[in-house]
């Protein structure tokens, strides 16, 4: 069935060094990804998003990339501050129905 | 803009016991989500709304999960009877048809099953 995976639990980076999330999904029907941020007692929200027919795409302080070829994602955050510290989940979406499916996430410790 | 209001906020319950939820989302966004998010897991939809009609439930545990939105506004999640599995935080979300975004969540309704 349809499944997002992420490569790491945790990660932890020394505060102003740049972060990368990476995310696998298996449905290459997906065409639609979202990476959201979670902390601690509240929702996910909404970071970046990007189409299946861009390879990078670019916000403040975030980039996400897709690699459609072995079905990966990443997002990367420049100069992580400690207010980054979140979990982080790559989500994506298929068939125009904007289902949005989630992956297990990934938690980001900044240290100051 | 408000963002999506959710209550209560806690809940403990025992198992067998009944309880239900309340969602109000973005003033006219159509589209509702509730989602679960079982600790430590990404969250996983149970049901979508557009407008007051129900266009996915296939995740939904019927025998003991409803979920209604009448006026194609509010929206209640209930279950009953609760089981320990259950606890979880439920999430809910909306979003406008015209938006080409993700969702915006509410805070979620912590629920502890005992």
């Amino acid at each position: 069935g349809e499944s997002v995976g992420l490569h790491l639990p945790t990660l932890s980076v020394q505060e102003g060094d740049n972060s990368i999330i990476n995310c696998a999904y298996s449905n290459s029907a997906s065409d639609y990804f979202i990476w959201y941020k979670q902390e601690s007692g509240k929702g996910p929200q909404f970071i970046i998003d990007i189409r299946s027919n861009m390879d990078k795409r670019q916000g403040q302080r975030v980039t996400v990339l897709l690699n459609k070829t072995v079905k990966h994602l990443s997002l990367q955050i420049a100069a992580t501050q400690p207010g980054d510290s979140a979990v982080y989940f790559c989500a994506e979406n298929s068939g125009g129905g904007f289902k949005t499916i989630f992956g297990a996430g990934t938690r980001l410790f900044v240290k100051a | 803009e408000a963002g999506v209001a959710q209550s209560p906020r806690y809940k403990i319950i025992e198992k067998r016991q009944s309880v239900a939820f309340w969602c109000n989302p973005i003033s006219g966004h159509a589209t509702l989500y509730w989602y679960q998010q079982i600790l430590g897991q990404g969250p996983k939809l149970l049901i979508q709304f557009q407008n007051n009609g129900v266009v996915d439930d296939s995740q939904l545990p019927k025998d003991r999960f409803s979920a209604e939105r009448l006026k194609g506004v509010d929206s209640t999640l209930k279950i009953q009877p609760a089981k320990l599995e259950d606890s979880a935080v439920y999430l809910c979300a909306s979003r406008s048809d015209s938006s080409n975004y993700g969702y915006t969540f509410g805070s979620g309704t912590r629920l502890t099953v005992v």
